[in-house]
């Protein structure tokens, strides 16, 4: 069955710092992988998405994320934080279906000056 | 792009009644739409699969005669909680994908309080 593990629902950086939000997945299909930010009481926007393609994915806002099948990680990064960017991260693998996705526990970004 | 649109985006209602959520895939058909459920601090919880012109496929541990889905057009899906009481206070989100594998655009969410 498929699942998702988000390392630290917590994440407190700097502005300007590197941004690094853990996500590990099980699969037992080969896993399509997305991550999607919150703002409060608002509903989901992609982020990025990776599908087979290339492994690097490059997504909106700056942020990117690696899919490393070796270590079953799929870690959202972003060089320089801005103030805009805290907000609740969740990382989502498709089922099995392909249709219905599964979530993360989710990950609170904060952003200080 | 493609845009859902989640109607209400909030709503009051007193224990008992029941609360009609509207889902609509405004710019694509959506053979299939999706209905989570997100506690405060939490993460989203798959209610129900909904599917055009068929029934609702629910997720484990969800009462479907309390939440009913309707899927009438490739457009529209809505969820209705039947005699709503203070502990289905939650925010409502559905989904749409155009095909399989492909990412689920969300809409706005709805906050549903029961007083």
């Amino acid at each position: 069955a498929q699942s998702v593990t988000q390392l630290g629902s917590h994440v407190s950086v700097s502005e300007g710092a590197l941004v690094l939000l853990r996500c590990n997945y099980s699969s037992s299909v080969p896993p399509y992988l997305f991550w999607y930010v919150q703002y409060p009481n608002q509903g989901l926007q992609l982020l990025l998405k990776y599908t087979s393609a290339a492994t690097l994915v490059k997504g909106i806002n700056g942020f990117e994320a690696e899919f490393k099948k070796s270590e079953t990680s799929f870690h959202l990064t972003k060089p320089s934080a801005h103030m805009s960017d805290a907000a609740e991260y969740f990382c989502a693998v498709s089922d099995q279906a392909g249709t219905a996705l599964i979530f993360g526990k989710g990950t609170t970004l904060s952003v200080s000056s | 792009g493609a845009v859902v649109s989640q109607h209400p985006s909030w709503v009051i209602c007193k224990s008992g009644t029941s609360v009609k959520i509207e889902c609509r895939s405004l710019d694509f058909q959506a053979t299939t739409m999706f209905w989570y459920r997100q506690f405060p601090k939490q993460s989203l919880m798959l209610m129900a699969t909904s599917n055009e012109g068929s029934k609702a496929t629910y997720e484990q541990g969800v009462e479907k005669d309390k939440f009913l889905i309707n899927h009438a057009s490739l457009t529209l899906s809505t969820l209705t909680v039947t005699s709503a009481h203070p502990e289905d206070s939650s925010f409502y989100i559905c989904s749409a994908q155009k095909q399989k594998n492909t990412e689920a655009f969300f809409g706005q969410g709805t906050r549903l309080t029961v007083v």
